[in-house]
């Protein structure tokens, strides 16, 4: 099947600083890619729409100076978090476009729980 | 994209059939019905997804009544490993976004 992988799983932060997470596309090459977030006891929200070799989207709400997205190439796209806040704890979860077996779905990473102190 | 409509939770007896429903009276001719599930902490992982077919792979069956306004999600025989939050979504198939609604939180026991 397609595998998406995230790294790392779980990051510890002090506030103010900056952290950086890593979305692969393990065995299927993925032009665009997805980052969502999803607190506690809550759904998954989608935050921005990452395409390969350009800028990415956001929906409406999501700061793009703080949650800076980066996909430069067919098999990675990267979410940092800048100056980050204890509200900005939460689980992000990304997800890859795959054209394989015909179909257009999304596979989705094991997600990276982020905690700011 | 059209909402669906779930019920937000529902039991299930280990071994029996698992039968979740969604309602997606507006969804248009060409979107899809995508069903994904969420473990506990972990990412949501694909299930099935069909346009007016009825579709069964290796995890589970969708039946999509014939109007198109609501599918069945069956998960043959349901085991502990199961549990989870199940979402359906309706979605077009060509660079359409995946918008999670609350989803159906189910419990198989045993």
């Amino acid at each position: 099947g397609a595998v998406v992988s995230q790294h790392p799983s779980w990051v510890i932060c002090k506030s103010g600083t900056s952290v950086k997470i890593e979305c692969r596309s393990l065995d299927f090459q993925a032009t665009t890619m997805f980052w969502y977030r999803q607190f506690p006891k809550q759904s998954l929200m989608l935050m921005a729409t990452s395409n390969e070799g350009s800028k990415a989207t956001y929906e409406q709400g999501v700061e793009k100076d703080k949650f800076l997205i980066n996909h430069a190439s067919l098999t990675l796209s990267t979410l940092t978090v800048t100056s980050a806040h204890p509200e900005d704890s939460s689980f992000y979860i990304c997800s890859a476009l795959s054209g394989r077996f015909g179909t257009d779905t999304q596979y989705f990473g094991p997600g990276t729980r982020l905690t700011v102190l | 994209d059209a909402k669906t409509t779930q019920p937000p939770s529902m039991d299930c007896a280990e071994g029996r059939a698992a039968n979740l429903p969604c309602n997606h009276s507006t969804i248009s001719g060409n979107e899809y019905v995508y069903w994904y599930r969420q473990i506990h902490s972990q990412g949501p992982q694909y299930i099935i997804h069909g346009l007016k077919n009825n579709e069964t792979n290796e995890m589970a069956s969708l039946i999509i009544t014939e109007d198109r306004k609501s599918s069945t999600l069956i998960l043959p025989h349901a085991t502990l490993r199961d549990t989870a939050v199940y979402y359906c979504i309706v979605r077009y198939n060509q660079g359409g976004k995946l918008i999670f609604g609350q989803g159906t939180e189910l419990s198989v026991k045993p």
